[in-house]
């Protein structure tokens, strides 16, 4: 299995601002994922982070909101930009498994925007 | 629109067996069944998956029936800790895991 750690566990930011969340993997990946899951809520797919090219995003996020990047095979990125209240939501990388589909998912990046 | 269908709740009592029902009655050839947990406040978890025979792990085992539309997670002695919501996910090849909104499973003394 993966070891995946994010940064920071938890934030309080004020309206207007970004935060980029760090996800480290401990060993090499072929793919990274970044969801967000909202108070009370499933989990929801926001992008692919590929390695070497840009991100793919699901149907209602985009790169200007949520920009992504992924230098290498065991690190990425995410940027929640210009934040309103309603990003407040608990932000969580995976990562593909050695097993076919299996995903590791990180503990989680808690954001509150006040 | 939903792949898998499960109760949205159910209980179960220390040291006995849970039984989590799945239905996914559109399951096509090339699909397999995940289940993974979230506890509070904690990631996803995975917890066994399967095609058409049923698994076994040191978490769970995963009963798909014979046509492939249901399947059952058993968790054979569940404990405190395994109290959690659990997903049913319906996927093929490297796609992306579409979460709906599980079954949330209470484990009481």
């Amino acid at each position: 299995s993966a070891v995946i750690s994010q940064k920071p566990s938890r934030d309080i930011c004020q309206r207007g601002t970004s935060l980029t969340i760090q996800c480290q993997v401990d060993s090499q990946v072929t793919m990274m994922f970044w969801y967000r899951q909202q108070p009370g809520q499933s989990l929801t797919l926001i992008a692919t982070a590929n390695q070497g090219s840009e991100a793919t995003y699901e149907s209602g996020f985009v790169i200007d909101k949520f920009p992504i990047s992924r230098p290498n095979l065991t690190f990425s990125t995410l940027t929640v930009s210009n934040m309103s209240p309603e990003d407040s939501s608990i932000y969580l990388c995976s990562v593909t498994g050695t097993a076919v589909d299996e995903q590791y998912f990180g503990p989680g990046t808690r954001l509150t925007v006040t | 629109d939903a792949k898998t269908t499960q109760p949205p709740s159910m209980d179960c009592a220390e040291g006995r067996a849970a039984n989590l029902p799945c239905n996914h009655s559109t399951i096509s050839g090339n699909e397999y069944v995940y289940w993974y947990r979230q506890i509070h406040s904690q990631g996803p978890q995975y917890i066994i998956h399967g095609l058409k025979n049923n698994e076994t792990n040191e978490m769970a085992s995963l009963i798909i029936t014979e046509d492939r539309k249901s399947s059952t997670l058993i968790l054979p002695h569940a404990t405190l800790r395994d109290t959690a919501v659990y997903y049913c996910i319906v996927i093929s090849g490297y796609s992306t895991l579409t979460f709906g909104k599980g079954t949330m499973l209470l484990v009481s003394p």
